[in-house]
């Protein structure tokens, strides 16, 4: 099963910022939060990922709560072509420690 | 990030025929690599995965003997589809993570396999 939970659906619109957000309660202290995303009948893209301090690279800003419990993806100038399922994922940190198990995700439409 | 292809990018063929599809890590090399299968409105759900010169390991649910597996190189694994059948029909993607941190893993575009 999943460990993480996302709203299924959320809207954006245009130039604005879309913050994603994303629950792992039962998250492990040596694993880490990826996200990815899926554009429609493509393989997935990585974002970004983290362990416990904020990430940020030149596609998003990944905001992790202290407790590790939540976090938050936020892509700061949404774009139409950042319409995708964005998927929340836990994983161990190294070598095989897990492999990457997909939820259903969050659609986000990005709205003229 | 890294590239992985995957050819064909789509294929049809009839049922009761095999079909075989290639993924190459073009730029790095792929300790591990993922193949994963992906029903229209659905996620995407691990078939199996295989280590560079090992045999595969499959998911609770995946037959071996359908779906085989060979990672001969750090760089290619094929996923053979034998004896398709109509529900086999369905958006296969492979990944690859190299054997070093920060152990990212990427993936391909996808195949699209139709058995008619």
């Amino acid at each position: 099963d999943a460990k993480t939970t996302q709203p299924p659906s959320m809207d954006c619109a245009e130039g604005r910022a879309a913050n994603l957000p994303c629950n792992h309660s039962t998250i492990s202290g040596n694993e880490y939060v990826y996200w990815y995303r899926q554009i429609h009948s493509q393989g997935p893209q990585y974002i970004i990922h983290g362990l416990k301090n904020n990430e940020t690279n030149e596609m998003a800003s990944l905001i992790i709560t202290e407790d590790r419990k939540s976090s938050t993806l936020i892509l700061p100038h949404a774009t139409l072509r950042d319409t995708a399922v964005y998927y929340c994922i836990v994983r161990g940190g190294g070598g095989s420690q897990g492999n990457l198990i997909f939820g259903k995700g969050t659609k986000l439409s990005v709205k003229p | 990030g890294a590239v992985v292809s995957q050819h064909p990018s789509w294929v049809i063929c009839k049922s009761g025929t095999s079909v075989k599809i290639e993924c190459r890590s073009l730029d790095f090399q792929a300790t591990t690599m993922f193949w994963y299968r992906q029903f229209p409105k659905q996620s995407l759900m691990l078939m199996a995965t295989s280590n560079e010169g090992s045999k595969a390991t499959y998911e609770q649910g995946v037959e071996k003997d359908k779906f085989l597996i060979n990672h001969a190189s750090l760089t290619l694994s094929t996923l053979t589809v034998t004896s398709a059948h109509p529900e086999d029909s369905s958006f296969y993607i492979c990944s690859a993570r190299g054997g070093g941190a920060p152990y990212e893993q990427y993936f391909g575009p996808g195949t699209r396999l139709t058995v008619t």
